[in-house]
Parts: C-alpha cells; sequence; structure tokens
C-alpha cells in the first residue's frame, strides 16, 4: 500500500527564512506526490505536483520540492517565507492512475511565521 | 484543471435530519469523483469513491447507508448524511481527481 509520512506536525519559521516541509513516502511503485496548502476553513489549493519527469518541481507562491528516490522522500521548501505562507501543508500520494485513481494524505504540517 | 464547486459552503442541521451537499465538476467530465472528510486540526480522510452511473466504494469504515453517494451526471456528484448526529459535524471536501472543491462545513446541533 502507498502512504505518505509528514516529519513534524507544527513548523514554526521566521519572515524571510528558509522553509522546509519533510514528506516521506512509501510505494511499491513509482509515485506520483503532491503538496498542497490549506487555509482555515477553506479546501485544498495544489502547490506542486511529481509525475515521474524532473525530479527538481517548482510549483506556485515559490515553493519547490525534490523527488529523492534513495531517500523516499519528497520535501517542500521555500527559500523566504512569508506571512501569508502560514497554513496547513499536506503531502499526498496518488493510489491509482489518472483522474480515478484517489489521493492519500500525510497527516499535515502547520507551518507558522513569526515576523 | 477542473475547477470544482461545492453547494452548500456551510450548513446547520438539527440531530436526525439529513442533508445533502452537491459537488459539481464546472469544466471536466468526471467518472470518478471523491468524498473526503476532515475533522479539525487533522487530515483528509477518503470516505468514498463516487462513480457516475454505478454503485460509490466506500472506504472501510464508512457506512454506506449513512453516507449515500449519487453521482448522476458526469458534472455532478452528491453526498447525503443521513440521520445526521453531532458526531457527523466535520468539513466534506470533494475532489475530481487532484484538484478539489472548497469544502462544506456541516455542523449538527
Amino acid at each position: 500500500a502507498q502512504s505518505v509520512t509528514q516529519l513534524g506536525s507544527h513548523v514554526s519559521v521566521s519572515e524571510g527564512a528558509l522553509v522546509l516541509l519533510r514528506c516521506n513516502y512509501s510505494s511499491s511503485v513509482p509515485p506520483y506526490l503532491f503538496w498542497y496548502v490549506q487555509y482555515p476553513n477553506q479546501g485544498l489549493q495544489l502547490l506542486l505536483k511529481y509525475t515521474s519527469a524532473a525530479t527538481l518541481v517548482k510549483g506556485i507562491n515559490g515553493f519547490e520540492a525534490e523527488f529523492k528516490k534513495s531517500e523516499t522522500s519528497f520535501h517542500l521548501t521555500k527559500p523566504s517565507a512569508h506571512m501569508s505562507d502560514a497554513a496547513e501543508y499536506f503531502c499526498a500520494v496518488l493510489h491509482g492512475s489518472g483522474n480515478t485513481g484517489k489521493l492519500i494524505f500525510g497527516q499535515g504540517t502547520t507551518l507558522q511565521v513569526k515576523p | 484543471g477542473a475547477v470544482v464547486s461545492q453547494h452548500p459552503s456551510r450548513v446547520i442541521c438539527k440531530s436526525g435530519t439529513s442533508v445533502k451537499i452537491e459537488c459539481r465538476s464546472l469544466d471536466f467530465q468526471a467518472t470518478t469523483m471523491f468524498w473526503y472528510r476532515q475533522f479539525p486540526k487533522q487530515s483528509l480522510m477518503l470516505m468514498a469513491t463516487s462513480n457516475e452511473g454505478s454503485k460509490a466504494t466506500y472506504e472501510q469504515g464508512v457506512e454506506k447507508d449513512k453516507f449515500l453517494i449519487n453521482h448522476a451526471s458526469l458534472t455532478l456528484s452528491t453526498l447525503t448524511v443521513t440521520s445526521a448526529h453531532p458526531e457527523d459535524s466535520s468539513f466534506y471536501i470533494c475532489s475530481v481527481g487532484q484538484y478539489f472543491g472548497p469544502g462544506t462545513r456541516l455542523l449538527v446541533l
């Protein structure tokens, strides 16, 4: 079975500092991996996704993630945190394929950005 | 990508009543949609896979008779919470592939 684990339920950084949110996956097949952001009382917004093309994936709002097979990781980074980045972040792996596959989510990481 | 809407955005109902939540795919014909539930401070848990023209597939532990899913067209799936109880209060989110709706906040009094 495929799964993802997010290390750290809560991450706090200062404004302008590097953001690093960790995600490790478990999959018996080449995975499709996703990062989402969720603001309070809202749905999920797709930040970026890995679909077996380039291992370094660039997303919206300055975020990027690198797929590392040797480490079974897909960590999310942003060079400089902004106050508006404070939110809940979810890593997910696709179980199945295409639009009929289902997403399996990690536990989520709350990002706090201090002024 | 697909644009997904949900209605209503929030609903309050009395215990014992039924509530219907709609999920629409606005620009994509979806043979499959997904329903998730999210409790406060928790992750999303997949409830069921909605299949156009056939029965929904429910995840283990989800009562199919309590959470009725109908996917009558390629653009609409509905989730009906029957005989709602306070413990059903949650945030319900649907998705079309990797794209999510804005969610529906259900509060059962």
